[in-house]
């Protein structure tokens, strides 16, 4: 079964500083699809990036960007230019089209003034 | 666009009453999805619908637990004889026509049950 796991429980970063999140996945499939997701507190999940497994460029959102390391199944989400809105739970997920969709634990990211 | 909604977002329940969660999807969105959140844990798939067919169920849900989804529109989510262990987040999510596309999820129903 597809496992995804995110190491990290809680991180921190200072306002306008960059922080990296990492992920990685267990699979047997080639074709697949990587997502970071962010809930805010009390609020619902957003989507922030999308990775295609077949693309080897890695996907940028504004000051998202992924770093996208297949043969090693790791997939961290770099955040730049922190900003107080960013904080909340960071969700990475996996999915195939054969699968649900599977989540890691999440990370806490707190954003620092 | 007017996103996915759910409805109610909090209920508070006692043990052993009948609760029901309903579930609009984002308007062309064919499939949907039911997913449980617990606290400090990420989502755990529930179950989902292509149109008004349920294709795939978790293993998680007993069988205290069933959805609807009757004209391929809105979904409901009934949890029969609650229990403490089913206090949780009810999300809802819909995507396109492919079975790839982005899922993009609702606010949420939180469940307490006393």
């Amino acid at each position: 079964a597809q496992t995804v796991t995110q190491s990290q429980p809680e991180m921190s970063v200072q306002e306008a500083e960059t922080v990296t999140l990492s992920c990685t996945y267990d699979t047997s499939e080639s074709d697949y699809y990587l997502f970071w997701y962010k809930q805010p507190p009390s609020r619902q999940m957003i989507l922030v990036i999308r990775q295609e497994a077949y693309k080897q460029q890695n996907a940028t959102e504004n000051r998202f960007s992924v770093n996208f390391q297949k043969a090693a199944k790791s997939f961290s989400l770099k955040i730049s230019d922190s900003q107080l809105g960013d904080a909340a739970m960071y969700f990475c997920a996996y999915y195939s089209g054969n699968t649900p969709l599977v989540f890691g634990k999440g990370t806490r990211l707190s954003v620092i003034a | 666009d007017t996103g996915v909604s759910q409805d109610p977002r909090h209920k508070i329940t006692k043990r052993g009453q009948n609760v029901t969660f309903r579930c609009d999807p984002i308007s062309e969105h064919n499939r949907l999805y039911w997913y449980r959140q617990t606290l400090g844990q990420g989502p755990e798939f529930l179950t989902y619908f292509q149109n008004e067919a349920q294709l795939e169920k978790s293993r998680l849900l007993s069988d205290r637990f069933s959805a609807e989804r009757p004209k391929g529109s809105f979904s409901t989510l009934e949890i029969q004889r609650t229990e403490q262990g089913d206090s949780a987040m009810y999300l809802c999510a819909s995507s396109g026509q492919i079975s790839t596309d982005t899922q993009y999820f609702g606010p949420g129903t939180r469940l307490t049950v006393l």
